[in-house]
């Protein structure tokens, strides 16, 4: 059974640009949540995604960012104009929605804006 | 709200000595415990959780760690430390009232095995 996938596994953007971070949760997994890694930190939660809908994302930055879990398909973060903050490893992990539930992260997506 | 701290942002220990990595939560509610491990370049691995049954939790690779609710700690052990035992640890907190399991993690502990 394949772990979760991410892709790109290293991003650059030059500032400006937009980034698109790609998830593909463990086979039947329907829950998705993205947390974000800056520099000699630990981990943010930023957002909870089931299909279709978002539950919590109450660690999105207001402005310029922007996810989603569709029907069909990955889940994707979305990241408009970066900047260099924007620089971080991005990691996504996803679980079966139930009680109890443990998370199984992916390798991470590693952001580097120039 | 919830957070979690870690004491010590980076832990130095002999190959076959104890380690211990100290965590410490606050939380309005009982919550769900975890510890995770990062390899260098790689995603969050589960060392083992705690989600209020036996206080004292076995994981993998022969870590465990105790909830001890009256100190809020979860520190995490392994009696003998092996050279692959070099990583990143998080703690992590999440409760178990709220929609999804979103988790709060501590800064990290990076561990150095030395030979």
């Amino acid at each position: 059974n394949a772990g979760v996938m991410q892709n790109p596994r290293h991003l650059v953007r030059r500032r400006g640009q937009e980034a698109r971070l790609r998830c593909s949760p463990m086979k039947g997994h329907s829950h998705v949540y993205w947390y974000r890694q800056l520099p000699e930190e630990g981990l943010k939660f930023m957002v909870y995604l089931q299909k279709e809908n978002i539950i919590d994302e109450s660690g999105m930055p207001k402005e310029r960012f922007s996810a989603e879990f569709p029907k069909e398909g990955p889940s994707i973060l979305r990241i408009q104009q970066v900047v260099r903050g924007d620089s971080a490893a991005y990691f996504c992990a996803s679980s079966p929605g139930y009680i109890q539930e443990t998370q199984y992260f992916g390798p991470g997506t590693r952001l580097l804006v120039l | 709200a919830q957070s979690v701290t870690q004491l010590g942002s980076h832990v130095s220990v002999s190959e076959g000595a104890l380690v211990l990595l100290r965590c410490n939560y606050s939380s309005s509610v009982p919550p769900y415990l975890f510890w995770y491990v990062q390899y260098p370049n790689q995603g969050l691995q589960l060392l083992l959780k705690y989600t209020s049954a036996a206080t004292l939790v076995k994981g993998i690779n022969g870590f465990e760690a105790e909830f001890k609710k009256s100190e809020t700690s979860f520190h995490l052990t392994k009696p003998s430390a092996h050279m692959s035992d070099a990583a990143e640890y998080f703690c992590a907190v999440s409760d178990p009232r709220a929609a999804g399991n979103k988790l709060t993690f501590g800064g990290g502990t990076r561990v150095l095995v030395k030979p």
